[in-house]
C-alpha cells in the first residue's frame, strides 16, 4: 500500500520569497503523483499532477513539482509567493497499474505568506 | 458552468439523530467520492461510486451510509452510529474510478454534533 509524509505541516514565508513544500511518498510501484490546493472553508483544487515523462510538472498558479524516483519525492516549488497563495496544500499518490485507482493523501502543509 | 454542487454548507445535529449530506455533479462523471477531512489528518475515503447502483467502502465506513440512484447525485448519510461525525465532508467526482484520473471536489460541508 502507498502513503504520503508531507514533511512540514506549517511554512510561513514573507511575500515575494521562495518557498518549497516537500513530500515524500512510499509505493512498491510505479506512481501518479499530485498536489492538490485548498483555499479556507473550499474543497480542493488541482495545482499539477506527474503522470509520465518529463520530471518537472508545471501547474497552475506559477507553481511546480519535480519528481525525483530515486529519493522518492515530489517537492512542490514556487519561485515568489503572493499573499494569495495562503492555503493549505496536499500531496496525493496512486499506484499506477492494477486495479488499486486509491488516492492517498498526505496530512498537508500550511502555507502562510506574510506581507 | 460545470461543477460539484454539495449542501448544506453548514450542518448541526443533535446526537443520535442521523443526517443527510447531499451532492450534485453537472460534469457527466461516472465516478463520485465521499471524503473527511479533521484538521491536521489529510483526507480519508469513506465511500466511492464507479457507476450508478454501485458503491464502495472506502477506508472508514463505519456509520455512514451512501446511495448512487442517479448518475449526478451521490448523497451521503451520517448515522447514529457514527461516533465522532463532527468534521468537514467534501464529495468529488471523476470521469473514472483510474488511477490518473483527475478529482474534482465541492465545496464541502461542515458536520457539527450539538
Amino acid at each position: 500500500a502507498q502513503s504520503v509524509t508531507q514533511l512540514d505541516s506549517q511554512v510561513p514565508v514573507f511575500e515575494e520569497a521562495p518557498v518549497e513544500l516537500r513530500c515524500n511518498y512510499s509505493s512498491s510501484v510505479s506512481v501518479y503523483l499530485f498536489w492538490y490546493v485548498q483555499y479556507p472553508n473550499q474543497g480542493l483544487q488541482l495545482l499539477l499532477k506527474y503522470l509520465s515523462g518529463s520530471t518537472l510538472v508545471k501547474g497552475i498558479n506559477g507553481f511546480e513539482a519535480e519528481f525525483n524516483k530515486s529519493q522518492t519525492s515530489f517537492h512542490l516549488r514556487k519561485p515568489s509567493v503572493h499573499i494569495s497563495d495562503t492555503a493549505e496544500y496536499f500531496c496525493a499518490v496512486s499506484e499506477s497499474g492494477g486495479s488499486n485507482y486509491k488516492l492517498t493523501f498526505g496530512k498537508g502543509t500550511l502555507l502562510t505568506v506574510n506581507p | 458552468d460545470g461543477g460539484i454542487t454539495q449542501s448544506p454548507k453548514y450542518l448541526f445535529r443533535k446526537e443520535g439523530q442521523n443526517v443527510t449530506l447531499s451532492c450534485e455533479q453537472n460534469l457527466n462523471h461516472d465516478a463520485m467520492y465521499w471524503y473527511r477531512q479533521d484538521p491536521g489528518q489529510g483526507l480519508r475515503l469513506i465511500y466511492y461510486s464507479q457507476i450508478v447502483n454501485d458503491f464502495q467502502k472506502g477506508d472508514i465506513a463505519e456509520g455512514y451510509s451512501v446511495s448512487r440512484e442517479k448518475k449526478e447525485s451521490f448523497p451521503l448519510t451520517v448515522t447514529s452510529a457514527q461516533k465522532n461525525p463532527t468534521a468537514f465532508y467534501l464529495c468529488a467526482s471523476s470521469r473514472a474510478v483510474s488511477p490518473g484520473n483527475t478529482i474534482y471536489f465541492g465545496e464541502g460541508s461542515w458536520l457539527t454534533v450539538v
